[in-house]
């Protein structure tokens, strides 16, 4: 079974602050890779995903997010946040060709200072 | 508008009772989930269902239950056998299983007395 790691839990920024949010996975396998965020009142929404080809995907809003095979990493990024980021970020991984069971995790809550 | 409803948003359970959270998209996809989301735990896979009138147990199934009669509807039971039932309920869909672009509702916070 894959499992997720975000060890960030809380992040605080000022804004114009560069942002990186640390995933990293655990699974033997090819893996599909999904950044999700939550902003205040709002549902769970995609940001970005990974399934093939380059290893630098660019999301909504400026994000990106690089996946490094060798570390089984897959971090957020943003060189420069907005107020509007303060948000909830949660990494999430399934297994290629296994359905759509996505494993999440814990979230990283960000709060974006003026 | 297109969407995931949920309802209602918030659910109060006495000992030994049994509720059901409503889940229900007019999106027209043919897979929809249930995740359970504590404090400090993220999301959980309770039950997945890819397609009508068939489901399948997510990580955490046991004390749950749901039914899928219905393309739109995926209602989610919580049992009197789920002995922590007090969480928030997200039902998400997608627009097939292969599909992993998730549509999530606004979620259920369920609490017992």
């Amino acid at each position: 079974a894959q499992s997720v790691s975000q060890h960030n839990h809380h992040v605080i920024l000022s804004e114009a602050a560069s942002l990186e949010l640390g995933c990293n996975y655990s699974y033997g396998g090819t893996v599909n890779l999904f950044w999700y965020v939550q902003y205040p009142g709002q549902h769970l929404q995609l940001l970005l995903k990974y399934f093939s080809g380059d290893p630098l995907v660019k999301g909504i809003k400026g994000f990106e997010a690089e996946f490094i095979k060798s570390k089984f990493s897959f971090n957020l990024r943003k060189p420069s946040v907005q107020w509007s980021d303060t948000a909830e970020y949660f990494c999430a991984v399934n297994a290629q060709g296994g359905g759509n069971k996505l494993t999440f995790g814990t979230g990283t809550q960000l709060k974006v200072e003026l | 508008d297109g969407g995931i409803t949920q309802s209602p948003k918030y659910l109060f359970r006495k000992e030994g009772q049994n509720v059901t959270l409503s889940c229900e998209q007019n999106l027209n996809h043919d897979a929809m989930y249930w995740y359970r989301q504590d404090p400090g735990q993220g999301l959980r896979l309770i039950y997945y269902s890819q397609i009508v009138n068939d489901f399948q147990k997510g990580d955490i199934a046991e004390g749950y239950s749901v039914s899928r009669e219905k393309k739109e509807s995926f209602p989610l039971t919580v049992t009197s056998a789920q002995k922590n039932p007090t969480a928030f309920y997200l039902c998400a869909s997608s627009v097939t299983a292969t599909n992993e672009k998730l549509f999530f509702g606004s979620g259920t916070q369920l609490s017992v007395l």
